[in-house]
């Protein structure tokens, strides 16, 4: 069984452009995570979809938005870059997020984003 | 101050050593504690779950979890070359694994 697929695996960008990351969920789970591994910051949580809705997000600006599809695959967008945005984007699954669930989060390989 | 504090490392320990990672974190909200283990350019992959105090066992690795202090360990006991890693913390105050804060991890370094 295919695990959390993201893409790209390395993005370069320069400051004020746009990125786009984007994560197919392990088959059968509908919710999805998006976490920042930066350098020396460890994983920062940034957003949580299940069932095409934003559930939750992180301390971070609105230039972070992403969206869910109807088939669970997700999107991460990040606007005017900044150069503070490189870091290791992980997006991680699981069977469902909402309260009372334990699911465990299956992770992704992650997006290297390097903003120049 | 951080919510979860963790040691960079590295960590580095010969083949067999008994090993000892540790997180402080400032939180009393949180109840549900974690340890996962990444290896270099992969993903984090979940390996002990604990829910608020006490101790879990699986195999060669304990968690232990002391709220009073707010202080959490992994133990690796007969350590690997296949256990060099970086070990992230991470909590949670939700049910289960909404929103976790994570430590920034300890690099161990296994040697034959």
């Amino acid at each position: 069984e295919a695990g959390v697929t993201q893409s790209p695996t390395h993005l370069i960008k320069t400051r004020g452009q746009q990125a786009t990351l984007r994560c197919s969920p392990i088959s059968g789970h509908t919710s999805v995570y998006w976490y920042q591994q930066a350098l020396g910051l460890g994983l920062q949580f940034l957003l949580w979809y299940d069932e095409g809705e934003e559930r939750n997000r992180g301390n971070f600006p609105p230039r972070f938005s992403g969206r869910q599809f109807p088939n669970y695959s997700s999107e991460l967008n990040v606007n005017a870059l900044e150069l503070e945005d490189s870091a290791l984007y992980l997006c991680a699954s699981s069977l469902s997020g909402l309260a009372g669930s334990t699911g465990e989060l299956f992770f992704g390989e992650g997006s290297r984003l390097t903003v120049l | 101050q951080k919510e979860v504090e963790q040691d960079p490392g590295p960590l580095s320990v010969p083949e067999g050593a008994i090993v000892s990672l540790n997180c402080t974190y400032s939180n009393s909200a949180f109840q549900y504690f974690m340890w996962y283990r990444q290896y270099s350019r992969k993903g984090p992959e979940l390996l002990m779950y604990t829910y608020s105090s006490g101790n879990k066992e699986d195999g060669r690795f304990t968690a232990q979890v002391d709220k009073s202090s707010k202080y959490i360990s992994l133990f690796i006991r007969d350590s690997q070359p296949s256990d060099s890693a970086t070990y992230l913390c991470a909590m949670s105050s939700n049910t289960g694994f909404q929103k976790l804060v994570f430590g920034t991890g300890t690099r161990l370094l296994v040697s034959p």
